[in-house]
């Protein structure tokens, strides 16, 4: 069965501090996909990034950069210079390639807050 | 502008009621899904479609039911069975091919009074 666990529930710190989210999976799968989505206080899930388990790459978006390390199942989310604005909840998520509906697993989610 | 509309976006409802929550897209999408959210427990999958009048029980289905008779809209029904219905819930949308276009609602917000 697949698993994602976000070990970090709830994380704080002041701005422009940087920030690192944690998120460790579980997979029989040798295929896979990882996803991390943004939940503002609105509600909705706001996708940041999505990594194939072949790409083990890291990523870098402005000031979001992402480590996906197969050997250790982790696929951690960094904010430099953290904002106020990136205060949310932050789901990482797993999914299937492939097979049906590919669904997604989610983890229990970081609340991030950032303080002026 | 495509994506997906959930309505209402609060909802009471007594003990003992059932009450439907609506999910409705416009991006063409073949899989709809609902997901339940409780704090500190992250999303859970409540049922999925793939294919209009088909559908698959997630991980939580118990007092749920749904139905997808139009490709555009995926109901879900929080029936008297489920016993903690006070939540937040999310449907979401994703073509047949490629994980990439996954695409979430605004989410629900059903409160049992």
């Amino acid at each position: 069965a697949q698993k994602v666990t976000q070990a970090q529930t709830e994380i704080s710190v002041v701005e422009k501090e940087d920030v690192t989210l944690d998120c460790v999976y579980e997979t029989r799968d040798t295929t896979y996909y990882l996803f991390w989505y943004k939940q503002p206080p609105s509600g909705e899930l706001v996708f940041l990034i999505r990594r194939n388990s072949f790409d083990e790459q890291n990523e870098i978006s402005g000031r979001y950069s992402w480590n996906f390390q197969k050997s250790t199942s982790s696929f951690n989310f960094t904010i430099t210079a953290s904002q106020v604005v990136d205060s949310a909840v932050y789901f990482c998520a797993l999914s299937e390639v492939g097979r049906g509906a590919q669904k997604l697993v989610f983890g229990q989610g970081t609340r991030l807050t950032i303080n002026p | 502008d495509g994506g997906i509309t959930q309505s209402p976006k609060y909802l009471f409802r007594k003990e003992g009621q059932n009450v439907t929550l609506s999910c409705e897209q416009n991006l063409n999408h073949d899989a709809m899904y609902w997901y339940r959210q409780d704090p500190g427990q992250g999303l859970r999958l409540i049922y999925y479609s793939q294919i209009v009048n088909d559908f698959q029980k997630g991980d939580i289905a118990e007092g749920y039911s749904v139905s997808r008779e139009k490709k555009e809209s995926f109901p879900l029904t929080v029936t008297s069975a489920q016993k903690n219905p006070t939540a937040f819930y999310l449907c979401a949308s994703k073509t047949a091919e490629g994980v990439y276009g996954y695409t979430f609602g605004s989410g629900t917000r059903l409160t049992v009074v």
